[in-house]
């Protein structure tokens, strides 16, 4: 019950560029979806949560959830090269457990 | 403060050692979590602590032993670890139950099994 796929890449893309980021999920119970951002030899750190279905904005950043195709998706917008790092998308199943996919390792070239 | 600290930043040990990992937060947070992180790969659960009291081992090894001494702090004792173990171990808060889903991770330990 716990596969989250998400594709490692690597994508790389120039800077200013849409990126769209993605993962499917197989677990319809769990509604939170989570993506986290880890740079090179650090922790992870959380970007944005959704809840459901649904878009939800924070500045450059959109979390998007489809329920019908068991569908989560980041998109970034203008991306910086500060923003070359490896994303992880999560879901949370059950009342402590995060589940995360595999990671996509992002490069934004100058 | 949203500072989850762990040390030592890197371990080399033998496979006879017996080592800890420490891992500290002062956020108030009632749930802590240790995670293994081998290369490329994403983080998996290992163990989780909630109000001080294990609540998830996810079929970790008896080679790796975790404490929570308190609501602050979590070590993870190590004794007699493969070569296979070798990885960033992390560690990670939350306020738990609902909220489960933001976690603050420290920036772990990379740990090498000789």
């Amino acid at each position: 019950q716990k596969e989250v796929e998400q594709d490692p890449g690597p994508l790389s893309v120039p800077e200013g560029a849409i990126v769209s980021l993605n993962c499917t999920y197989s677990n319809s119970a769990f509604q939170y979806f989570m993506w986290y951002r880890q740079y090179s030899r650090k922790g992870p750190e959380l970007l944005m949560y959704t809840y459901s279905s649904g878009n939800k904005e924070d500045g450059r950043f959109t979390a998007q959830v489809d329920k019908s195709s068991k569908y989560i998706s980041l998109f970034i917008r203008d991306s910086q090269p500060s923003d070359s790092a490896t994303y992880l998308c999560a879901q949370k199943q059950g009342a402590q457990k995060l589940v995360f996919g595999q990671g996509t390792r992002l490069t934004i070239n100058p | 403060d949203t500072e989850v600290t762990q040390t030592p930043k890197h371990l080399v040990m033998g496979m006879t050692n017996k080592k800890s990992l420490k891992c500290e937060q002062h956020m108030g947070h009632r749930a802590m979590y240790w995670y293994k992180q081998k290369a490329k790969k994403p983080p998996e659960l290992m163990f989780v602590y909630s109000y001080e009291k294990l609540s998830i081992n996810e079929s970790v090894p008896s080679r790796f032993s975790p404490e929570c001494p308190n609501s602050s702090l979590l070590n993870l004792h190590l004794h007699a670890l493969q070569p296979e173990d070798s990885a960033l171990y992390l560690c990670a808060s939350s306020q738990g139950g609902q909220r489960t889903y933001e976690q603050y991770f420290g920036p772990g330990t990379r740990l090498t099994v000789t």
